[in-house]
């Protein structure tokens, strides 16, 4: 079946470097995707999006680029804070608005 | 501008009781989502309406769980009678338009953590 949000479910990044968290999907036909950030305690956060007809997506020290050919997006984080350790997911809609979610990847800043 | 208010922030209670979970999304959305987010299973869709009329229930897990949208400004979740594995995080999202159309990335409450002893 379809599947979005593959992703590493670990990572530790040394705080002031750069984190690539990455994703993948199996539908050919996901023409839109979201990446959120989950902190302890909170909901999933909109920290950005990107449609199948851009590959690349800059947002305030992040990027997104997305790789059509081999069905797979990253967030890139410049610059890491210690306010950037969180669970991040990529999901992507499947069927109307119904939101497909990974299991996440947690990132862990360290100082 | 306030974002999604989901109330209570916490709840536990004993098996058997009666569970209502509420939302209030941000003004102007059209699209309301519940989700439920546990270790085991991730983030699932339970429900989601659009102008406060159900449009796909079919993550509800059973018929012990019910929806409610009764205007634009509130939602409810109810789960009666509860059962421990109900226990979870709780979320509800709005959104102000199709994806189709339009990059409207679904927005989140802070959740409700339900604990169901």
């Amino acid at each position: 079946g379809e599947s979005v949000g593959l992703h590493l479910p670990t990572l530790s990044v040394q705080e002031g470097d750069n984190s690539i968290i990455n994703c993948a999907y199996s539908n050919s036909a996901s023409d839109y995707f979201i990446w959120y950030k989950q902190e302890s305690g909170k909901g999933p956060q909109f920290i950005i999006d990107i449609r199948s007809n851009m590959d690349k997506r800059q947002g305030q020290r992040v990027t997104v680029l997305l790789n059509k050919t081999v069905k797979h997006l990253s967030l890139q984080i410049a610059a890491t804070q210690p306010g950037d350790s969180a669970v991040y997911f990529c999901a992507s809609p499947r069927g109307g608005e119904k939101l497909t979610f990974g299991t996440g990847t947690r990132l862990t800043i360290i100082p | 501008d306030a974002g999604v208010i989901q109330s209570p922030r916490h709840e536990v209670t004993e098996m058997g009781q009666e569970v209502t979970l509420r939302c209030k999304p941000i003004s102007g959305h059209d699209y309301l989502f519940w989700y439920r987010q546990t270790m085991m299973r991730g983030l699932e869709l339970l429900i989601y309406f659009n102008n406060n009329v159900p449009i796909d229930d079919s993550g509800m897990p059973e018929d012990r769980f019910s929806a409610k949208m009764p205007n634009a400004s509130f939602s409810t979740l109810k789960i009666q009678p509860s059962e421990p594995r109900d226990s979870a995080v709780y979320f509800c999202a709005s959104s102000s338009g199709p994806y189709v159309y339009s990059n409207q990335p679904q927005h989140f409450g802070d959740g409700t953590r339900l604990s169901i002893l």
